[in-house]
């Protein structure tokens, strides 16, 4: 079991620049998320699926999409990627509403 | 915006001490979960709780959910240079799909 994994580990960007990050996870989960980690910040919500086929806006959607491709995989979009989105993105997932989140690796974002 | 407050920020601990970190809202939360965060990796869960005045234990590491379910502490009993990174509460009220998380607290341990 790989648990969560998040692809790809590393990227830098240029201002302008589009770009998808990948997440899947093999433990048969409804539920999965996308978070950003900033410095002195803690973790925000960007988006969530509560199940296949549903997506939901967190606390700072603005600037990204996102697709629940099927159970296992939900993607996270930059059409035009920002400075201030130069960040740590981390992906989870749990079974349900109010279970615990299993986390990926995360994927650091450098936006130039 | 972030519903959850965390306290201390920060502990600089000697080895061997006990430590304590508890979490507040002003909001009812039904899920308590404590996480620790290391260098480049991603959170790791610790603990869940999911009921009022659960008082739940993971080695060295014991956490409760509050009576009132505004809050919730973990304690680590006789810490040790491993116990070094950033530890995160996070809960999910009732109803509602997403986790949110509080800031973090940084804990450094001197051997």
């Amino acid at each position: 079991n790989a648990g969560v994994t998040q692809t790809p580990k590393f990227q830098v960007l240029k201002t302008g620049q589009s770009m998808t990050l990948q997440c899947a996870q093999d433990m048969n989960h409804n539920s999965m998320y996308w978070y950003r980690q900033d410095p002195g910040m803690g973790l925000r919500l960007i988006y969530y699926s509560a199940s296949e086929g549903t997506t939901d806006k967190g606390e700072v959607p603005n600037g990204y999409n996102v697709s629940r491709l099927n159970k296992r995989e939900f993607s996270l979009r930059l059409e035009s990627a920002a400075p201030s989105q130069t960040s740590v993105y981390f992906c989870a997932s749990s079974e349900g509403r109010n279970t615990e989140a299993f986390f990926g690796q995360g994927t650091r974002l450098t936006v130039v | 915006g972030q519903q959850l407050n965390q306290s201390p920020q920060s502990m600089f601990i000697q080895e061997g001490e006990d430590v304590s970190m508890n979490c507040t809202s002003s909001s009812i939360f039904n899920t308590w979960l404590w996480y620790k965060q290391e260098p480049g990796e991603g959170p790791v869960l610790l603990i869940a709780l999911y009921k009022a005045g659960e008082l739940t234990s993971n080695g060295r590491l014991t956490a409760q959910f509050g009576i009132t379910r505004k809050d919730s502490f973990l304690n680590i009993s006789a810490s040790i240079p491993s116990d070094v990174g950033i530890y995160f509460c996070a809960g999910t009220r009732w109803g509602q799909g997403n986790l949110i998380f509080g800031k973090g607290t940084k804990l450094s341990v001197k051997p």
